[in-house]
């Protein structure tokens, strides 16, 4: 079985572009969670999506946007692109059932650089 | 103060040394709690869920203490390849994870 899939890999952008970024969960899951991690910190939750509500929403400003589909596969989406914004961006993949654990499994993320 | 606070390391330990790790979480509505083992510019890989009575998987031991807002983990004959950052994590009521920034160990020979 597939894992967590994200595409690109690697992204170089210029200040005030705009990016898209995409992840497929592990076949099953309902749930994408995206998260930002920079350089010496843990991962920063920006939004949880299941059964293509959003169901929970991080501290990061309007720029920042994300959709899931009827598939289960997610998109965040970036706007006004700024140096901060560089980071590996993860999203995670988790059944999203009420109760028990609810482990996320990550993807090998997208790792986005801005010029 | 972080919601999920962990001592940075590095840790720095021979072959065959036990090591402890530990966390503190400041939000006592955390439902589950995790030990995330993340390898240099490669994504965290769930090491372990941490349940009240503690667990056990093969060298690592998680223990979790709700009244101290606690968490550790205690890894057994270190080999080399544990050699990772160890990320503390507890998720909240809406299943969001909260993580630390991570413990470093070095297992050097």
């Amino acid at each position: 079985d597939a894992g967590v899939t994200q595409s690109p890999t690697h992204l170089i952008k210029t200040r005030g572009q705009h990016v898209t970024l995409r992840c497929s969960p592990i076949s099953g899951h309902k749930s994408v969670s995206w998260y930002q991690q920079v350089l010496g910190q843990g991962p920063q939750f920006i939004f949880q999506y299941y059964e293509k509500e959003e169901r929970g929403r991080g501290n990061f400003p309007d720029r920042f946007s994300a959709r899931q589909f009827p598939n289960y596969s997610s998109e965040l989406n970036v706007n006004a692109l700024l140096l901060g914004d560089s980071a590996l961006y993860l999203c995670a993949s988790s059944t999203g059932l009420a109760g028990g654990q609810n482990e996320q499994f990550f993807g090998p993320g997208t790792r986005l650089t801005v010029l | 103060r972080k919601e999920v606070e962990q001592d940075p390391g590095p840790f720095n330990v021979p072959e065959g040394a036990t090591v402890a790790f530990n966390c503190t979480y400041s939000n006592s509505a955390s439902q589950s709690f995790f030990w995330y083992r993340q390898d240099c510019r490669k994504e965290p890989k769930l090491l372990m869920s941490v349940y009240s009575s503690g667990n056990e998987d093969g060298r690592f031991t998680a223990q979790l203490n709700r009244a101290s807002q606690y968490i550790s983990l205690l890894i057994r004959d270190s080999k080399l390849s544990d050699s990772a950052t160890y990320l503390c994590v507890a998720m909240d009521s809406s299943y969001k994870l909260i993580f630390g920034s991570g413990t470093r160990l070095l297992v050097r020979p």
